[in-house]
């Protein structure tokens, strides 16, 4: 299948600071990128979806203000995590879409943790 | 909104036939998908389904779609331990590019 990369894998902030976290597609061109955010033990949230060169749709009860968006080529799409606070520690999963065959792949995912 | 469910759990010995359950309420699903999670790592795509087929079948994972009763399996021949994991269906409505809805997800745990 294709591949999906996720940077970083782990990261460590303070609040009040804010955390960039990258997904990039290695070897086809995502038209649409979707960010999930999982709670341990629990089932994948998705909180926007991304299409390269226009605004993130955000899911309700996401803070676009507060995770922001860019999709600003095919093959890379990034999430900022502004003014982190200990409730935002989750792990962040981004997936990849052709937009032409039904496959979505998934990045490794990131272990964010706000202290 | 769209409803998917899995058992939690699910343990079966190693060489014997997993097979995990999915409902699902959305009717208008196009495409419905099973996904792989191990410990700290994003999801590994096993296989999918469209909605116009009944089953579907990839070396050890056979697939069966009942879409009357809205529901969807997956099921591992001789299952291995290195198949323990987290198991998730999805399903989306429109097919390529949409957003997929996830079940719960069942662990499975495979004992010697």
């Amino acid at each position: 299948g294709a591949v999906v990369s996720q940077h970083p894998s782990r990261v460590i902030c303070k609040s009040g600071t804010s955390v960039k976290i990258e997904c990039r597609s290695l070897d086809f061109q995502a038209t649409t990128m979707f960010w999930y955010r999982q709670f341990p033990k629990k089932s994948l949230m998705l909180m926007a979806t991304s299409n390269e060169g226009s605004k993130a749709t955000y899911e309700q009860g996401v803070e676009k203000d507060k995770f922001l968006i860019n999709h600003a080529s095919l093959t890379l799409s990034t999430l900022t995590v502004t003014s982190a606070h200990p409730e935002d520690s989750s792990f962040y999963i981004c997936s990849a879409s052709n937009g032409r065959a039904p496959e979505q792949y998934f990045g490794p995912g990131t272990r964010l943790t706000v202290t | 909104g769209e409803d998917v469910e899995q058992s939690l759990f699910l343990s079966v010995r190693e060489g014997d036939s997993s097979v995990i359950n999915c409902t699902y309420t959305d009717s208008s699903s196009t495409y419905l998908y099973w996904y792989k999670q191990e410990p700290g790592a994003g999801l590994q795509l096993l296989t999918y389904i469209f909605s116009n087929m009944d089953m579907k079948q990839d070396q050890r994972l056979t697939v069966l779609l009942n879409k009357k009763d809205k529901h969807l399996s997956l099921r591992i021949a001789d299952t291995q331990t290195g198949d323990s994991a987290i198991y998730f269906c999805a399903e989306t409505p429109t097919g390529t590019a949409s957003k997929l809805t996830f079940g719960t997800g069942t662990r499975l745990q495979v004992t010697l």
